[in-house]
């Protein structure tokens, strides 16, 4: 069954550095997506992308957050300088069509554990 | 706007109790869809079922079922013979058939079936 790939599973970053997750969405998936959720918290929308551009944002991305599919496969997430409340599970999803057209919806990675230290 | 309410924080049963697990939506919009999903301590977003809005038939897949009823805005979630694999934090998720098709999450109910 194809998989959402992120990588890398845990990130332990300084306060104030740049990171980047990664996201190997599914191949023929068009939509993309970023969800956080902080430790025993709900799941959060961040961004959508579609079209190599972004669709909709929540008020958690601001301008520190930014993305990126740079070459075709690999979907980004870069938070610019890292704050202690980023620390959060980070989750990235793909669709195939827009609508949910599709019975399952999204197919979720199993996220990227950030710890901002 | 569009909020999901899981007001069961957490629930503690014991292996084969059945056991439900409440979720109440609201959405301005007739048409959306409705989601649950299970986040077992591993952490991973596990999917379970969608179900449109114009689709209130109830739905059974071995030892879960999902009863859906506009007419309450609930999407509760019973699981049937419990055991200790599906001690789990469940979330309940609404997105609306336009747009980005967001998911609007609720807070969660961890599940904790004891042997």
């Amino acid at each position: 069954e194809p998989e959402v790939t992120q990588t890398p599973s845990h990130q332990v970053t300084q306060m104030g550095q740049e990171v980047i997750l990664r996201c190997v969405p599914i191949s023929n998936h068009l939509y993309f997506y970023w969800y956080r959720q902080i430790l025993g918290q709900k799941v959060e929308f961040l961004v959508s992308f579609y079209n190599n551009e972004i669709s909709e944002k929540s008020e958690i991305f601001d301008d520190q957050f930014s993305v990126e599919r740079p070459d075709g496969s690999n979907f980004t997430l870069k938070i610019r300088s890292t704050k202690l409340e980023d620390s959060a599970m980070y989750f990235c999803a793909s669709s195939e069509a827009e609508g949910l057209q599709i019975s399952y919806g999204y197919t979720f990675g199993s996220g990227t554990r950030l710890t901002v230290v | 706007a569009q909020k999901v309410t899981q007001a069961q924080t957490e629930i503690s049963v014991v292996e084969k109790e059945d056991v439900t697990l409440d979720c109440v939506y609201e959405t301005r919009d007739t048409t959306y869809y409705l989601f649950w999903y299970k986040q077992p301590p591993s952490g991973e977003l596990v999917f379970l079922i969608r179900r449109n809005s114009f689709d209130e038939q109830n739905e059974i897949s071995g030892r879960y079922s999902w009863n859906f009823q506009k007419s309450t805005s609930s999407f509760n979630f019973t699981i049937t013979a419990s055991q200790v694999v599906d001690s789990a934090v469940y979330f309940c998720a609404l997105s609306e058939a336009r747009g980005t098709d967001k998911l609007i999450f609720g807070t969660g109910t961890r599940l904790q079936v004891f042997p």
